[in-house]
């Protein structure tokens, strides 16, 4: 059974500061990992989706790594603004199982 | 497009009490689902219908139904609700299984005293 951990559960970090947040599964067949953005009382945001055949995908200031190898994913925030701040969950999908970790709660000082 | 739209937003009920969120997609998708989110322990899968006229248990099913109704439409149904599944219930949707993005819909919270 897979399983996705996130550390920290909290990161609070200054504005401009690129930063990393990061996810480890413990299943290497995993067909796919996703990164959402979860604002307060909100539902998901689909952020990027990595194929197992891929090893990293961009969208701005936001860039998302897979290593199935070593069970790991990160997703890399540029130039971080207030705006960015919300929750990140990162889910991995194999055998018509989605799992999801905790999160982090991301917040992004003036 | 609305994407994912689910009803109501906010539900209390009493232990034993019976109730159906409904969940609807306007993006052609045929693969739905239905998650549960509780405080610390991320989304769980509770049931999902790979197309229509499909339906598979997930993670955590039990004191819960579901009905694809048609393509468009998931609903998930609380026969005799208890205090443990008061949760945020996500529906979420994607074009053809796991292998494609997942679009969620808004959340309803659901209290049950």
């Amino acid at each position: 059974k897979q399983e996705v951990t996130q550390i920290p559960a909290a990161l609070s970090v200054p504005e401009g500061e690129n930063l990393v947040l990061n996810c480890s599964f413990t299943d290497s067949a995993i067909y796919n990992l996703q990164w959402f953005r979860q604002d307060p009382g909100k539902g998901l945001t689909s952020l990027l989706l990595i194929q197992s055949s891929q090893r990293e995908q961009t969208s701005g200031r936001l860039n998302a790594s897979l290593d199935k190898s070593s069970g790991r994913s990160t997703l890399y925030i540029a130039a971080s603004q207030p705006g960015d701040s919300a929750t990140y969950l990162c889910a991995g999908y194999n055998n018509n199982d989605m799992r999801f970790g905790a999160g982090t709660r991301l917040t992004v000082k003036p | 497009n609305a994407g994912v739209t689910q009803t109501p937003k906010f539900q209390v009920l009493k232990t034993g009490q019976s109730m159906t969120l409904q969940c609807a997609q306007d993006m052609n998708h045929n693969s739905m689902y239905w998650y549960r989110q509780d405080p610390g322990m991320g989304l769980r899968l509770i049931y999902y219908s790979a197309s229509e006229g499909t339906t598979d248990k997930g993670e955590v099913p039990n004191g819960y139904n579901v009905s694809r109704l048609n393509k468009r439409e998931f609903s998930l149904r609380l026969e005799s609700a208890a205090p443990s599944q008061t949760s945020v219930y996500f529906c979420a949707s994607s074009t053809s299984g796991g292998y494609y993005e997942q679009y969620f819909g808004p959340g309803t919270r659901l209290t049950v005293t």
